[in-house]
């Protein structure tokens, strides 16, 4: 979807470093989504921000939601094989639990 | 808990065919959603229902793809017929709105080529 642009498209991490997604909406966030989707899967919820400067934390999983910009950033630490796959930002744009998503961002973590 | 079935996982066929995929979702979820994404793309909404009535389907080719979900429960999207560019998967979800929240549970999905 437009309306969420996600960068970077792609994303190539020895394992160990550090990584950020980020994903910035043309409209007004009333809730951002993060997912993850391993190739051939369905997606996997994994936060959900719904406050400006709010963060959570999932294991290695950082997410952060800043309202004013309409932004929200994703952020890896120690990255690890088991952190590959793709990464969708979504969001309920116009109320009424419409959720729409980005394009996505492949990670791809070398051993 | 029981997740969102989908079938079939794969099907193959060929242009101007039609085709059918059943999504059962999990109990309780009134809200129904089908995507669609193509390979390198994000999922693409086609359709949303609330129980068995339809909220939104303004991305969905009323030409040639239909969906309904009779009594609430399991949903039904058909393309008929099918075109090369409707190679994609085919993603089912289904949630629960509570606290403002909107958490999609996914299935795996159903991946159509069309030759």
């Amino acid at each position: 979807s437009q309306e969420l642009e996600q960068s970077p498209q792609s994303l190539i991490v020895q394992e160990g470093k550090n990584l950020t997604i980020n994903c910035t909406s043309s409209k007004t966030l009333y809730g951002l989504y993060w997912y993850k989707q391993k190739y051939g899967e369905g997606l996997i919820f994994l936060m959900m921000l719904q406050k400006g400067g709010e963060e959570k934390s999932h294991e290695k999983i950082t997410a952060k939601l800043d309202e004013k910009k309409q932004q929200s950033s994703l952020h890896i630490t120690a990255s690890q094989p088991s952190h590959a796959g793709i990464y969708l930002c979504g969001a309920d744009l116009g109320g009424g639990f419409k959720t729409i998503f980005g394009a996505g961002t492949r990670l791809f973590v070398k051993a | 808990e029981a997740g969102v079935a989908q079938s079939p996982r794969y099907k193959i066929i060929e242009k101007r065919q039609s085709v059918a995929f059943w999504c059962n979702p999990i109990s309780g979820h009134a809200t129904l959603y089908w995507y669609q994404q193509i390979l390198g793309q994000g999922p693409k909404l086609l359709i949303q229902f609330q129980n068995n009535g339809v909220v939104d389907d303004s991305q969905l080719p009323k030409d040639r793809f239909s969906a309904e979900r009779l009594k609430g429960v399991d949903s039904t999207l058909k393309i008929q017929p099918a075109k090369l560019e409707d190679s994609a998967v085919y993603l089912c979800a289904s949630s629960s709105v509570g606290g403002g929240a909107n958490v999609l549970t996914f299935g795996a999905g159903s991946r159509l080529t069309v030759l």
